[in-house]
Order: C-alpha cells, then sequence, then structure tokens
C-alpha cells in the first residue's frame, strides 16, 4: 500500500545549487500535482499535470520545473534555489480533475541556505 | 477566479465541546468543496467532500459540513471533540479543473 512516495524527506541546499524531488504514485492516477506548504499561507499548487506529457502552472510556478514521461512519475526540478523556496513540499495525485480526492505524500522538507 | 478564506487561523476548544471551524470560497461558476485534515509531521488527508446533492455532508471522525451557497460557505463541525482531533484543517475548492485551491488552514487546539 505505498500510495504516494516522495523523495527525500528531508534537503539542505545551498542557494544556487539545483535538485529534484522525487514523486511516484501506484495508483495509476492520471492526475498528479505538487504544493507548497508556507506557514499561514496554507498549500499553495505549484505545477499540476492531467496525464503523462501533460503539465500546467499552478499559483506559484516560478523557479520550478516539471515532467510527466510516465504515469506513476512526476519530479518537480528547482533549478537554482533560493532561500524564498525554503518550505515543505507535497506531491498529490488524483483519478481525475473534479474527483476531489488528493492523495498526499508525506512531504519533503527543503531548506535553502 | 477561486479563492478559500478559512475565518479563524486557531480554535482553541475544550474536549467534549462542539467545534465549528469556518470557510468562506469565491467562484464565478459552480465548485466542489472539500475538507481535509493535516496530523503533525503528516500529509493531508480528506476529511468530507461535497459535489452535488444534499447540501449536509457527513464525513470520517464525525464531522460535518454544510454547503450554504447563497452565503458561498462550507463550515466545518463537529458536536464533541476529541484530544486527538488536535490537528490542522484545510478548506479546498475546486471548479472541476483539477486545481485545488486551499485556504490558510485553521490550527485546532483541543485541550483536556
Amino acid at each position: 500500500n505505498a500510495g504516494v512516495t516522495q523523495t527525500p524527506k528531508f534537503q539542505v541546499l545551498k542557494t544556487g545549487q539545483s535538485m529534484t524531488l522525487q514523486c511516484a504514485q501506484d495508483m495509476n492516477h492520471e492526475y498528479m500535482s505538487w504544493y507548497r506548504q508556507d506557514p499561514g499561507m496554507g498549500l499553495r499548487l505549484i505545477h499540476y499535470s492531467v496525464g503523462a506529457g501533460i503539465t500546467d502552472q499552478g499559483e506559484v510556478p516560478n523557479g520550478y520545473n516539471v515532467s510527466r514521461s510516465t504515469t506513476e512519475d512526476f519530479p518537480l526540478r528547482l533549478l537554482s534555489a533560493a532561500p524564498s523556496q525554503t518550505s515543505v513540499y507535497f506531491c498529490a495525485s488524483s483519478r481525475g480533475a473534479g474527483t476531489g480526492e488528493l492523495f498526499f505524500g508525506e512531504g519533503s522538507r527543503l531548506t535553502v541556505l | 477566479a477561486q479563492s478559500v478564506t478559512q475565518l479563524d487561523s486557531q480554535v482553541p476548544v475544550f474536549e467534549e465541546a462542539p467545534v465549528e471551524l469556518r470557510c468562506n470560497y469565491s467562484s464565478s461558476v459552480s465548485v466542489y468543496l472539500f475538507w481535509y485534515v493535516q496530523y503533525p509531521n503528516q500529509g493531508l488527508q480528506l476529511l468530507l467532500k461535497y459535489l452535488s446533492g444534499s447540501t449536509l455532508v457527513k464525513g470520517i471522525n464525525g464531522f460535518e459540513a454544510e454547503f450554504n451557497k447563497s452565503q458561498t460557505s462550507f463550515h466545518l463541525r463537529k458536536p464533541s471533540v476529541h484530544i486527538s482531533d488536535t490537528a490542522e484543517y484545510f478548506c479546498a475548492v475546486d471548479s472541476n479543473t483539477g486545481k485545488l485551491i486551499f485556504g490558510q488552514g485553521t490550527t485546532l487546539q483541543v485541550k483536556p
């Protein structure tokens, strides 16, 4: 019963470094998304995908890239990390738009120094 | 554009007392509404959802919410809370695009 798996759980970066947060789901969900969670701001949508080969921007896409080459995987890339990207990142998936039941990973806590 | 406002950032309540967590939304189209719960150091899990039909929706752990279209609200209620209900609660809206927009969150603190 893996569900949505995120790696790594914790990461510390220096300003300007790049990295990829991995996300994989084993539920054959078409829809996947990335959120960031910051105190007092709830969760904000970064990027999302409605299926393999299709991605789109959410509310706060700047500084992040995504790709969706398979149904299972949806990695999030930080090209040049900035302190403003210090946050907890959540990957989520669902069967499709409008179903509402997003299944979340356990989160990845990123600190940028 | 859609938006969600949770009117209280923190709600302290004594065990076995009733609680209401307030949520208002704005949208120019029909929406689906959700409440999620986040326990410490965990991801979010769905409490309940309103897609259509009865405006009173029952969820897990004894929670319920009422959709009020005229007041654009979707408040969450529980008649008697337990210590284990201490968590952060998020209201969210989706206009059938798959882009779930979340509110800022309400921390429910249940005291013994």
